[in-house]
């Protein structure tokens, strides 16, 4: 199966920050590699997919990158509203596979 | 547009099975792939397994051994079976749907407990 390995597992940023979360797979993938939000008592928000797309709804100062294995989730201005759980999954081949998540506060 | 909803007992015991439902509206299940992802109470999202728009299945490996994922296209519902649960199968349990691989709309997801 198929690892993603998210970093780090939690952080802190000020509000208006730039903050960058990485998740690394252990085969290639290709581009298919989605971000989700998780807030608690919510379902999670697709944020990203095939690694650089905005999903719809999504604001402008969310952005994805990849560079070879590792792929990354950008935020250009941290805003109060964007504490959450992020999660990576791959989708290039079954079994579908999450990573573990980083948890993003606000300090 | 595009809705899910899942429905089951919030309560199975030691060693029985768990029966789910997604129950979809605004897409056909022969269009949209369905998938069930769950969260254990402090943990991550896990990829249980999907359905396919052509009815056919994939499933998480740890999981394969006793899970089962089907669907009634005429009733728009996707069915999730798994047996044998154990109280570290307490988790929330989510249906998601995609079209183009990612999954774009979600239910809102049942709890379900493992206890006796």
């Amino acid at each position: 199966d198929i690892q993603l390995t998210q970093s780090p597992s939690s952080m802190s940023a000020s509000l208006g920050d730039r903050v960058s979360l990485t998740c690394q797979s252990s085969q290639g993938i290709g581009n298919y590699l989605s971000w989700y939000q998780h807030k608690p008592g919510k379902p999670p928000k697709p944020m990203i997919y095939y690694a650089t797309n905005l999903a719809d709804g999504v604001p402008s100062r969310f952005s994805g990158s990849r560079s070879g294995s590792d792929y990354s989730l950008t935020i250009s201005s941290l805003e109060s509203e964007d504490t959450a759980i992020y999660y990576c999954l791959q989708y290039d081949e079954y079994p579908f596979t999450f990573g573990s998540g980083t948890k993003l506060e606000i300090k | 547009q595009v809705q899910l909803k899942e429905s089951g007992p919030g309560l199975v015991q030691p060693s029985q099975t768990l029966s789910l439902t997604c129950t979809v509206s605004g897409f056909s299940l022969t269009s949209y792939d369905v998938h069930w992802v769950r969260q254990p109470p402090g943990k991550g999202l896990e990829w249980m397994g999907g359905i396919w728009g052509d009815g056919s299945t994939a499933y998480n490996s740890a999981l394969k051994s006793r899970l089962s994922i089907s669907r009634d296209t005429s009733k728009s519902q996707v069915f999730l079976k798994m047996n044998s649960l154990q109280t570290e199968d307490t988790a929330i349990y989510f249906c998601t749907c995609t079209n183009s691989g990612y999954f774009d709309y979600w239910g809102q997801g049942v709890m379900v407990t493992v206890s006796s």
